[in-house]
């Protein structure tokens, strides 16, 4: 079977940096996603890494060590509007497939 | 692009009732997916079409579940006698698949804004 772990929640205040750990355990894998949601909201997409290393968007990057099963979403410069739930998702025994973690809540304070 | 649709946005049912959902995706896209998302969770696969082919449905699936994409374009997924546990977020997302592994429009999902259903 599979499994993603990630933490329930994170807080930190405003223009500090979050990282947001994933692991996962997966029967094949094809890459690890990240997806961003509002309360009330459509997830969006905010990365995906194939190959282990750095994907920089913006003030958001993600990491992946394919040898470690394990990834990471870095939060920079953090605002008021970051405040949402993170999931990791893993595209693993199946190409079209994705398996969401149970997802991050980050609150950022003033 | 006017993003995936979906319709209702709410439902209320009774237990033992059948509902249906429909999802529009984004005109090109020629993937279309349906996840349940229940409260503190992340969403959960359910099925994934390439056009108007069904390429793979969860093992978590009850019988009661079913979806179509008929002409590849919308998509509908109904639930026959409804239970209180089927209450949750039914979110649908499309993408363009090409094929290409290292093509990135390979990985994004568009979600739509989901429907909430509440069995009661």
């Amino acid at each position: 079977g599979q499994s993603l772990e990630q933490p329930s929640e994170v807080t930190a205040v405003e223009g500090a940096i979050v990282q947001i750990n994933c692991t996962y355990q997966t029967s094949g894998f094809y890459g690890l996603s990240w997806y961003q949601q509002h309360d009330g909201g459509a997830p969006t997409f905010l990365s995906y890494n194939a190959l282990d290393g750095l994907e920089e968007t913006g003030r958001f990057s993600s990491f992946l060590s394919r040898s470690d099963s394990y990834g990471y979403l870095l939060l920079q410069e953090l605002q008021m509007k970051d405040s949402a739930s993170y999931f990791c998702a893993v595209r693993g025994d199946s190409w079209g497939k994705l398996q969401f973690g149970a997802g991050t809540q980050v609150v950022v304070t003033p | 692009d006017t993003g995936v649709s979906q319709d209702p946005r709410h439902k209320i049912t009774k237990r033992g009732q059948n509902v249906t959902f429909r999802c529009d995706p984004i005109s090109e896209h020629n993937r279309l997916y349906w996840y349940r998302q229940t409260l503190g969770q992340g969403p959960e696969f359910l099925t994934y079409f390439q056009n108007e082919a069904q390429l793979e449905k969860s093992r978590l699936l009850s019988d009661r579940f079913s979806a179509e994409r008929p002409k590849g374009s919308f998509s509908t997924l109904e639930i026959q006698r409804t239970e209180q546990g089927d209450s949750a977020m039914y979110l649908c997302a499309s993408s363009l698949s090409t094929g290409r592994g290292s093509d990135p429009n390979d990985y994004e999902q568009y979600f739509g804004p989901g429907t909430r259903l509440t069995v009661t």
